[in-house]
């Protein structure tokens, strides 16, 4: 299995750009999560999908953040209007449950200028 | 006052020392516990889990021990290597709810 796949690795945009960060889990896992990663707050749960159903997104700082699941192998995380606070590591993990050991992907460092 | 940002604890060993980080989880009800391992510009890795009916487990090189009576879980890693400098993150979780995440230590090998 080629493991968690992000795209892109590296993304820069301007101030008030729309962001989509996209994520293939491993196939046959039924949990999905996206972590957000900085120095000041390490790393932060975002939101978690259960059979392709968002869980829990209380962990999305902003209205700006959405996330979709349309289908067990795809998911994307946006960010409409970008901020330069925005600038992170956004990772995407997935696993047989959400209450089991996530694997992560190699994240999107996102830069917001 | 706010912390103006995220120090990391650093352990510097030398080669081949056995190094130990330790970890202190806070919510009793926690019966699953990951150590990852992160090497810079790469996702967490994981390691090796223990669940709160053992003590103790052992991997490959490495050794997690659990203590529930203070709430304290260790990684101890044998003979490291230049290729263990990481920062290393333990996880928790309950029965129902997604890993939660500790703040990282980092490991620092000496050649």
């Amino acid at each position: 299995d080629a493991g968690v796949i992000q795209s892109p690795r590296h993304e820069v945009t301007e101030m008030g750009q729309e962001v989509t960060l996209r994520c293939k889990p491993i196939s046959g896992h039924n949990s999905l999560f996206w972590y957000r990663q900085t120095m000041m707050r390490g790393l932060e749960l975002l939101i978690y999908f259960n059979n392709n159903v968002p869980i829990d997104d209380s962990g999305m700082p902003e209205d700006r953040f959405s996330a979709k699941m349309p289908n067990a192998s795809f998911s994307t995380l946006k960010i409409q209007p970008s901020e330069p606070r925005d600038s992170a590591v956004y990772f995407c993990a997935s696993s047989l449950q959400y209450t089991t050991e996530a694997f992560f992907g190699q994240g999107t460092r996102l830069t917001v200028v | 006052g706010e912390s103006v940002g995220l120090h990391l604890p650093t352990l510097s060993v030398q080669e081949g020392d056995n190094s130990i980080i330790n970890c202190a989880y806070s919510n009793s009800a926690s019966d699953y516990f990951i150590w990852y391992k992160q090497e810079s510009g790469k996702g967490p890795q994981f390691i090796i889990d223990i669940r709160s009916n053992m003590d103790k487990r052992q991997g490959q090189r490495v050794t997690v021990l659990l203590n529930k009576t203070v709430k304290h879980l260790s990684l101890q890693i044998a003979a490291t290597q230049p290729g263990d400098s990481a920062v290393y993150f333990c996880a928790e979780n309950t029965g129902n709810t997604p890993l939660v995440f500790g703040k990282g230590t980092r490991l620092s090998v000496i050649a």
